[in-house]
């Protein structure tokens, strides 16, 4: 059965601290690996991977692919209290944008 | 914001009722999917219209079924609710052949069923 399944659950931690979040996954029929940001309700993307080893950045943000591992990690470097929210991977399985998603990591950036 | 929307944002029924939740699509956007997403869980594929014709489904049960109008906007509807039925419900269009990233999601519907 395919599965995406993120870690942890959720996190509170300090402005300036750095968090990793990790996804694993074991899906069929793999295309891309995406990650997105909630904080209220529609989820807004921040990245999509597709090919193992190639970081990709914005700002403090970053994240990587394993494809032979299967698993993705996000990176938060000097979080702020607007960094705080629910990340979500989410795992392309059929072209034409058809997603699986994980549960989720919640982050609570304290001041 | 994205130009994708939903209505109505909130909505209340009980159980054995029917409900239709609808989505405007962002423009030059042909394909619409909708998620499910029960408190503390991630969205869950429902299904996906492409052209009005249902393209990929999700494991959700034939009480769940959907439209697409040739103006791309969609509808969901869900018969028979039940109490597990109450989430957020969101909707997101791209372009069928579009990279993932340009898939935008509405602000979702929250339907409680009692």
């Amino acid at each position: 059965e395919d599965k995406v399944v993120q870690s942890p659950l959720s996190l509170v931690v300090h402005e300036g601290d750095t968090v990793t979040l990790n996804c694993s996954y074991e899906v069929t029929n793999f295309r891309s690996l995406l990650w997105y940001k909630q904080e209220k309700k529609a989820p807004t993307f921040l990245f999509m991977l597709t090919s193992s080893g190639i970081e990709k950045k914005s700002g403090r943000l970053s994240s990587i692919l394993d494809k032979k591992e299967l698993f993705s990690i996000l990176n938060i470097t000097a979080t702020q209290t607007g960094d705080s929210a629910i990340y979500l991977c989410a795992v392309e399985f059929r072209s034409g944008n058809q997603f699986y998603f994980g549960t989720g990591t919640s982050l609570t950036v304290i001041p | 914001e994205t130009g994708v929307t939903q209505s109505p944002t909130h909505l209340i029924k009980t159980r054995g009722q029917q409900v239709t939740l609808r989505c405007s699509s962002q423009s030059g956007h042909n394909t619409v999917s909708w998620y499910q997403q029960a408190l503390g869980q991630g969205p869950q594929f429902i299904f996906q219209y492409y052209r009005e014709e249902e393209n990929g489904r999700g494991n959700f049960p034939p009480r769940f079924s959907g439209l697409q109008f040739p103006n791309y906007s969609s509808e969901l509807n869900v018969n028979a609710l039940e109490l597990d039925d109450s989430a957020l419900y969101l909707c997101a269009s791209s372009l069928p052949s579009g990279r993932a990233e340009t898939q935008y999601f509405g602000p979702g519907t929250r339907l409680l069923v009692l």
